[in-house]
C-alpha cells in the first residue's frame, strides 16, 4: 500500500519570504500522480499543483513549484513570496495510475507573518 | 461551472441515529468520492461510485453506505452513529474514471454527541 509522510506539522515564514513543505511517499509503482492541496479554515481543499511521474521537468505554479526526486520519492513543494492568503493547511497526496483515491499526508500548517 | 456542493454543510446528532449527507458534482462529472478527515486519522478514503456503482471501498464498517443516482448526486449513509464518526466528510468529483484530478466540495461537518 502507498503511504505519504509529511514531516513538518506546522511551518511558519515571513510575507514575501520563501517556504519549504517535504513529502515522501512510499510507492513500488512507476506510474502515478502527486499533487498538493490547501485546505484554508473554510475547509474547502483546493489544488495547488501536480506533478506526473513520467515528467522529469518540475510542475510550477505561478508562485509554487515542486522539487519532484523520484528515485528519493520525495516531492516538496516551495511557496515564493508567501502572501497572507497562503496562510492554511497542505496536504500532500498521491494518486496510482489508473487509480481511484487519494492517499493523503498528515498536514502540515503553514502560518504566514506579516 | 457550478463547483461540488454538499448539504447539509453542519449537521449535530447523537449516538445511535443515523445520518444520510449528500453530494452534487460538477455538472458531467460521474464519478463521486468521499473522504473523512479528522484530526487523529487525517483524510481517509470511504468510497468511489461512478455510474451508479460502488467501484471501491476504504477501510471503514459496514455501517458506513452510499448510493449514487442517475444524475450523478450521490449520498452517504452513516448508520448507529458513534462518538467517532465526528469528523469532516468531504465529497469530491471528476469527469470519468481515467480522470486522475478530483475536484473537492466543501465538506459536510457531522458531530455526534
Amino acid at each position: 500500500a502507498q503511504t505519504v509522510t509529511q514531516s513538518q506539522p506546522e511551518m511558519s515564514v515571513q510575507e514575501a519570504e520563501t517556504v519549504t513543505l517535504s513529502c515522501t511517499y512510499d510507492t513500488s509503482e512507476s506510474d502515478y500522480y502527486l499533487f498538493w492541496y490547501k485546505q484554508p479554515p473554510s475547509r474547502q481543499m483546493i489544488l495547488v499543483i501536480r506533478q506526473e511521474a513520467y515528467k522529469q521537468q518540475n510542475a510550477t505554479e505561478n508562485r509554487f513549484s515542486v522539487n519532484f526526486q523520484k528515485a528519493a520519492k520525495s516531492f516538496s513543494l516551495k511557496i515564493s513570496d508567501s502572501q497572507l492568503g497562503d496562510a492554511a493547511m497542505y496536504f500532500c497526496a498521491y494518486w496510482r495510475e489508473y487509480g481511484n483515491k487519494l492517499v493523503f499526508g498528515a498536514g502540515t500548517i503553514l502560518r504566514v507573518k506579516s | 461551472k457550478a463547483g461540488v456542493t454538499q448539504t447539509p454543510r453542519y449537521l449535530i446528532k447523537t449516538r445511535g441515529q443515523q445520518v444520510t449527507l449528500s453530494c452534487s458534482p460538477i455538472s458531467g462529472h460521474r464519478s463521486v468520492s468521499w473522504y473523512q478527515q479528522t484530526p487523529g486519522q487525517g483524510l481517509q478514503f470511504l468510497f468511489e461510485y461512478f455510474s451508479e456503482t460502488q467501484r471501491n471501498k476504504g477501510n471503514f464498517p459496514g455501517r458506513f453506505s452510499g448510493r449514487q443516482f442517475s444524475n450523478s448526486r450521490s449520498e452517504m449513509n452513516v448508520s448507529t452513529l458513534e462518538l467517532g464518526d465526528s469528523a469532516l466528510y468531504l465529497c469530491a468529483s471528476r469527469p470519468g474514471i481515467v480522470y486522475n484530478e478530483q475536484f473537492f466540495g466543501p465538506g459536510t461537518r457531522l458531530t455526534v454527541l
